[in-house]
């Protein structure tokens, strides 16, 4: 079984300033896919980043960063220069690979506000 | 098509009345799955689809629910003899194979009266 903590409900920052966003999972799959989905107020789901459970490097995406420590089972979203744009829910999920279960699992999000 | 497309984009059915959501993932993709979204939730797993086969159905809450991909593009999830509960915003993603990103449609807002 696959499990997602998000122990953050909220998070707020100032424009421009850099934010993390935690999220830690549990999994006995040894091979292992992380996401993180934006979800503004407008409802879309937006996918932001991956990362792999054997990429030996981070991910980066723009302004998007995943802090990926193994032996700690956390994948944390590292938002650097933020911007009112990005206000919005986030939620990180994961997908074992390699096997028959693909099954997607979210957590329960961390609602970020973005302070001018 | 360029992006997930679900219809429709709301729905409002009185209960015990039985609904069947669309879904259209994008050209090509292998992977399928449904979700449920209740607010301020994250999404709630139902189902998955590898082509046409259901390969994970563990996520459906009880024998109302079904989910049908019969040649392996499109999708319908039924919902019969709904009820009041089965409110939420029902989510289709789709991507290329089971090891890449998923992505999501605008989904469909269900409200049983």
């Amino acid at each position: 079984a696959q499990k997602i903590t998000q122990t953050q409900p909220g998070m707020f920052v100032q424009e421009k300033e850099a934010v993390t966003l935690d999220c830690t999972y549990d999994t006995s799959d040894p091979s292992y896919g992380l996401f993180w989905y934006k979800q503004p107020s407008s409802g879309e789901m937006i996918f932001l980043i991956y990362q792999g459970s054997y990429d030996q490097q981070n991910a980066t995406e723009g302004r998007y960063s995943l802090n990926f420590q193994k032996a700690r089972k956390s994948a944390n979203l590292v938002i650097s220069a933020s911007q009112l744009g990005d206000s919005a829910m986030y939620f990180c999920a994961m997908r074992p690979t390699g096997g028959s279960n693909y099954k997607l699992t979210f957590g329960k999000g961390t609602l970020l506000t973005v302070n001018p | 098509g360029a992006g997930v497309s679900q219809s429709p984009r709301y729905k409002v059915t009185k209960r015990g009345q039985d609904v069947a959501l669309r879904c259209d993932p994008i050209s090509g993709h292998v992977s399928l799955y449904w979700y449920r979204q209740a607010l301020g939730q994250g999404p709630e797993f139902l189902t998955y689809f590898n082509y046409e086969a259901q390969q994970d159905k563990s996520g459906l809450p009880n024998d109302r629910f079904s989910a049908e991909r019969p040649e392996g593009s499109i999708s319908t999830l039924t919902i019969q003899r709904t009820e009041q509960r089965d409110s939420a915003m029902y989510r289709c993603a789709s991507s290329l194979t089971p090891n890449t990103e998923a992505f999501f449609g605008q989904g469909t807002r269900l409200t049983v009266v």
